[in-house]
């Protein structure tokens, strides 16, 4: 498995702000992905970030909301733009041990829009 | 497209009792991964078990255990002796062999009552 953190747990933030969320594995993997949890629903595939290219979206979200860094084999960052409260959710990070074909979570960073 | 259906929204059980937990998915695919992956009130998504479709025999860890049904398309979870830690949402998850994509079922939350 892995170790994965990410910064901040939580935050409250206004309306047409932006924040940046941070993930950092204990481990270099070449697959992380972004995952978002809307309240009381399952959890959506955001986007995959392979170090050294640009990030693939999945249908229904785009970069201009939801760039994307991935510096480096055990870093990334989302950051959801432009808030408003739909964009109230639970953010994950998880990553892919290369050859594993299975994901390990972040703890989670949980949003609210006002 | 694959997708993956939990049809129990919510279920209790007695400590120390069984509880056996559905999901069905639909595929394609010859080739891939389900996993049942629990997320505590903490909301750190815990793999919990892991299951190839290639393997006829039923994946265990400790006190859980599933009952896969390839030609029928189910993936069950089994949770024996069931404790107090073990209250959390239960999500279902598919991916293909070589894919990156999880796809995840609705959730099952699991109340364990002293």
């Amino acid at each position: 498995s892995a170790v994965i953190s990410q910064k901040p747990s939580r935050d409250i933030c206004q309306r047409g702000t932006s924040l940046t969320i941070q993930c950092q594995v204990d481990s270099q993997v070449t697959m992380m992905f972004w995952y978002r949890q809307q309240p009381g629903q399952s959890l959506t595939l955001i986007a995959t970030a392979n170090q050294g290219s640009e990030a693939t979206y999945e249908s229904g979200f785009v970069i201009d909301k939801f760039p994307i860094s991935r510096p480096n084999l055990t870093f990334s960052t989302l950051t959801v733009s432009n808030m408003s409260p739909e964009d109230s959710s639970i953010y994950l990070c998880s990553v892919e041990p290369s050859g594993r074909d299975e994901q390990y979570f972040g703890p989670g960073t949980r949003l609210t829009v006002t | 497209a694959q997708t993956v259906t939990q049809s129990q929204p919510e279920m209790s059980v007695q400590e120390a009792e069984t509880v056996t937990l559905s999901c069905t998915y639909d595929t394609s695919e010859s080739n891939y991964y389900l996993f049942w992956y629990k997320q505590p009130p903490s909301r750190q998504m815990i793999l919990v078990i892991r299951q190839e479709a290639y393997k006829q025999q039923n994946a265990t860890e400790n006190r859980f255990s599933v009952n896969f049904q390839k030609a029928a398309k189910s993936f069950s979870l089994k949770i024996s002796d069931s404790q107090l830690g073990d209250t959390a949402m239960y999500f279902c998850a598919f991916i293909k062999a070589a894919g990156n994509k999880l796809t995840f079922g609705g959730g099952t939350r699991v109340l364990v009552k002293p």
